[in-house]
């Protein structure tokens, strides 16, 4: 079944300790993102990533890292979590369209991050 | 930069009624725009994607129409079910340009509820 996976799916931490979101697609998709969602703000782009090794910073990306050493993986890293970052976090991917504009983006089933 | 709205931000009908969910944006110069589907604590769901060159896209009950010289999309969704009660989320992609490929901009949503 084709689908976009993470893990954990709910997650309770403290201040200050690290931790990875992991996020797996079996598509193989060029291009892969990281959201938050807020209430009142809506989904916000953190970072995406066009290709293995290029990755870019989003709308929100102060407190996060990426890495993309493999075109399946695209964890997200939060070095030292504060409790601003208690957030719904979504992982999405889509092939590569060029011009043709058929890009559809496909959502993992999000993670519950409580920074406490 | 690109602004997306949905209106009305909540609905609320009886089952059996055809409706319409707004979603308008102030840049016209669009890749394309996804229709999607939340329901609580959870993912989202693809439900359509329009080419920037496309009018329309018809899924089973759903037909989502672009019109891009007026900034407006709209999701029309025939004979209501309870089954439809979710949020239903636009985002708009900006373009191939480089580093705005892939990233989608969503509007607030539409919370809709369809009761028997």
């Amino acid at each position: 079944e084709a689908q976009v996976t993470q893990n954990p799916r709910y997650l309770i931490t403290v201040t200050g300790k690290k931790l990875t979101v992991t996020c797996s697609q079996n598509m193989n998709h060029e291009y892969m993102s990281w959201y938050r969602q807020d209430p009142g703000l809506g989904l916000r782009q953190i970072y995406y990533s066009m290709n293995v090794e290029v990755t870019d910073k989003g709308d929100v990306p102060e407190g996060y890292k990426v890495s993309r050493k493999e075109k399946r993986n695209f964890p997200l890293i939060l070095e030292s979590p504060s409790p601003n970052q208690t957030s719904l976090y979504f992982c999405a991917s889509s092939l590569y369209a060029g011009s043709t504009g058929y890009n559809e983006q496909f959502f993992g089933p999000g993670t519950r991050l409580t920074v406490l | 930069k690109q602004e997306v709205t949905q209106i009305p931000a909540a609905l609320s009908v009886p089952e059996g009624e055809n409706l319409v969910l707004n979603c308008s944006f102030t840049d016209s110069a669009i890749y394309n725009l996804q229709w999607f589907r939340q329901d609580p604590g959870k993912g989202l769901t693809s439900l359509l994607l329009i080419q920037s060159s496309q009018r329309e896209q018809t899924s089973g009950r759903l037909n989502a129409s672009l019109d891009k010289s007026s900034g407006r999309s709209t999701l029309y969704i025939a004979a209501s079910q309870p089954g439809d009660s979710a949020t239903y989320l636009c985002a708009l992609n900006p373009g191939t340009g480089g580093t705005s490929y892939g990233k989608l901009t969503f509007g607030q949503g539409t919370i809709l509820t369809v009761h028997p």
